[in-house]
């Protein structure tokens, strides 16, 4: 199984580019990389896919080096609302890891 | 687009007592799940079931916890007897398919308390 590795903690400013990267060695050539964010109070919400290179959604962008060892989730001009726990997924494994806790600072 | 319900919303209860959680998926989604989160931890995978099929429950304590989704639509998850290490929220989440690329939708979770 792959090992998942993201900080624990992280701080930002309103307006800011956040970027939060996850380890995951070994992942399967066919394991795509998912993250979930979480309000307190509230289950997991998918926010973005991917595979390889880059993919990029409403909320987010998501890169994956060629070596797919590792994935960072981009969240552009963060918001105070986007204050949350932010989980780096491999969906086979279904193993959430303690995840990132973003504060978005005024 | 209802999205996946879950009950209570909160329980009391003390140890050795049982307790019974319920959940309701999307509509069409033939996959569910029953996750326990331990506060400041991530979601840890109890029991995934494939329509009323268990597909994994390896990490489910059979002495005490028990599931059942038996017409494939909702399921209840059990506690009996309930340990002080019980104590969590309980995520339900389903997905249109066990295949892996598609997005589970959670629910709001039962916080359990147990004293």
């Amino acid at each position: 199984l792959a090992k998942i590795t993201q900080p624990i903690s992280m701080d930002s400013y309103e307006g800011q580019e956040v970027n939060i990267t996850c380890s995951h060695n070994n992942i399967a050539t066919n394991d795509y990389i998912t993250w979930y964010q979480q309000f307190p109070s509230q289950g997991p919400r998918f926010i973005i896919q991917g595979y390889k290179t880059k993919v990029t959604n409403e909320v987010a962008s998501l890169f994956i080096p060629a070596d797919r060892k590792s994935s960072t989730l981009s969240l552009p001009r963060v918001s105070l609302s986007d204050t949350a726990v932010y989980y780096c997924l491999v969906p086979r494994q279904l193993t959430f890891g303690s995840g990132t806790q973003l504060t978005v600072l005024p | 687009e209802a999205g996946v319900a879950q009950s209570p919303r909160y329980k009391i209860i003390e140890k050795r007592q049982s307790v019974a959680f319920w959940c309701n998926p999307i509509s069409g989604h033939a996959t569910l799940y029953w996750y326990q989160q331990i506060l400041g931890q991530g979601p840890k995978l109890l029991i995934q079931f494939q329509n009323n099929g268990v597909v994994d429950d390896s990490q489910l304590p059979k002495d005490r916890f028990s599931a059942e989704r038996l017409k494939g639509v909702d399921s209840t998850l059990k506690i009996q007897p309930a340990k002080l290490e019980d104590s969590a929220v309980y995520l339900c989440a389903s997905s249109l398919s066990q295949v892996p690329t598609y997005e589970q939708y959670f629910g709001p979770g039962t916080r359990l308390t147990v004293t």
